[in-house]
């Protein structure tokens, strides 16, 4: 299996700050990779696939990028309904893994 | 509006088996346009991808659960269903159904989970 490592695993931000997760594979998946924003007690909602493109609807503020195994997501001005835990999830083979998570908290 | 809700008993005695169905509205699984996946998470945990079917067709489990997992589908119903056999405590946890589209990976729409709770 795919291993996907996410740091940090939380993080603290303040509003309007810049905030970047990161995500690496434990091998080669192009770009075969997705993030996604769960919050408390709903189901996790995708925001980027193929690594960089913007899911429909989905906040410019969201960004992806990377491929081969480094991948980074950004949020480029935090906002309050954007706290939750991000999760990447890799589609290169099956089966398919996700990261450990990112809970994000406001300062 | 595509949309999935997971259905069955929240409770499940240990060495039973696990039973859930997820019905899809505002789509058709017969279309053969995605996948049906389903997903758990065990409380304050990650997620693991479990298996997924593609209309009446492909099957694909993950392997750390093939040998107690069976999904199947019921086209007529519009509905695709997960079977877990001998389960243990380690099996509590939120299961999702959720539409991924067949060549890009995308989970797109997830029911909104169910806690199934393994316990005698």
């Amino acid at each position: 299996d795919i291993q996907m490592t996410q740091s940090p695993s939380s993080l603290s931000a303040s509003v309007g700050d810049r905030v970047t997760i990161t995500c690496q594979a434990s091998q080669d998946i192009s770009n075969y990779l997705n993030w996604y924003q769960q919050k408390p007690g709903k189901a996790p909602k995708l925001l980027i696939y193929d690594a960089s493109n913007l899911e429909t609807g989905v906040p410019s503020r969201f960004s992806g990028s990377g491929s081969g195994t480094d991948f980074t997501f950004t949020i480029s001005s935090l906002q309050p309904e954007d706290i939750a835990t991000y999760y990447c999830q890799h589609y290169d083979n099956l089966p398919y893994t996700f990261g450990q998570g990112t809970k994000l908290a406001i300062k | 509006q595509v949309q999935l809700q997971e259905s069955g008993p929240g409770l499940v005695k240990p060495s039973q088996t696990l039973s859930l169905t997820c019905t899809v509205s505002g789509g058709s699984i017969n279309s053969g346009s995605h996948y049906w996946n389903w997903i758990r998470q065990p409380a304050g945990k990650g997620l693991e991808w479990i298996g997924r079917i593609w209309r009446s067709g492909d099957i694909n489990y993950n392997p750390s659960l093939k040998t107690r997992v069976t999904i199947s589908v019921d086209t007529s119903k519009n509905q695709f269903s997960l079977k877990l056999s001998s389960v243990t405590a380690a099996d509590t946890a939120v299961y999702y159904c959720a539409r991924e589209g067949l060549n890009d990976g995308r989970l797109d729409y997830w029911g909104q989970g169910t806690l199934v709770t393994v316990s005698s």
